[in-house]
């Protein structure tokens, strides 16, 4: 158990730049989550997948946000034409039948 | 539909005091419940769980809550602070057939010496 992994850890933007973030979950997690945290706040839910269908994803989530699982493994998260309204820490988290594991979060500042 | 109140968004204690954190919960169906930790620029890790059977349960670093349905609560307490126990504390639900949890706003404890 390696833990879940997320790259970059910091990521400075200029609005209107497209971003994406990687996610590697613990190998043997089905499920993968993204959550979005900004200071003084709780994880926000974005989406989830079990394998790589994606089932759920958040009425809050523009369509600038997309997210992928190709292979039921590792997961990206691209932000398109950032807004400074987008400066959050980003993480990711996966379970198998358990709670749920987080990585240590992407930052991204949109200047 | 399922929802997280933490009352009190920061807490201080004395180093040796009693901690309790508070947390109510609403789920439409049977809750699964969590308390997680974090430290800054840290993912969160996990606490404690409650799932079925026993409702007090214990976690690391001697914390432990106590799932109260009839009060929809789930309080996180530890007997004495240590300093090391300064950090953010969330709280969580997810019912049990449904896929992703829901977290609370959190509670920054504070201990002093």
């Amino acid at each position: 158990d390696t833990g879940v992994s997320q790259d970059p850890r910091h990521k400075i933007t200029k609005r209107g730049q497209n971003v994406t973030f990687r996610c590697d979950p613990i190998s043997e997690h089905n499920r993968l989550y993204w959550y979005r945290q900004t200071l003084g706040q709780g994880p926000e839910f974005l989406t989830y997948f079990q394998n790589e269908a994606q089932l759920e994803k958040s009425r809050l989530l523009s369509d600038r946000f997309s997210a992928e699982r190709p292979k039921g493994s590792f997961s990206t998260l691209e932000i398109q034409r950032t807004e400074q309204g987008d400066s959050a820490m980003y993480l990711c988290a996966s379970r198998g039948g358990g709670p749920l594991h987080f990585g240590n979060g992407t930052r991204l500042t949109v200047t | 539909a399922q929802s997280v109140t933490q009352l009190g968004s920061h807490v201080s204690v004395s180093e040796g005091a009693l901690v309790l954190l508070r947390c109510n919960y609403s789920s439409s169906v049977p809750p699964y419940l969590f308390w997680y930790v974090q430290y800054p620029n840290q993912g969160l890790q996990l606490l404690l769980k409650y799932t079925t059977g026993a409702t007090l349960v214990k976690g690391i670093n001697g914390f432990e809550a106590e799932f109260k349905k009839s009060e929809t609560s789930f309080h996180l307490t530890k007997p004495s602070a240590h300093m090391s126990d300064a950090a953010e504390y969330f709280c969580a639900v997810r019912g049990t057939n449904a896929g992703k949890s829901t977290f609370g706003d959190g509670t920054t404890l504070t201990v002093k010496p």
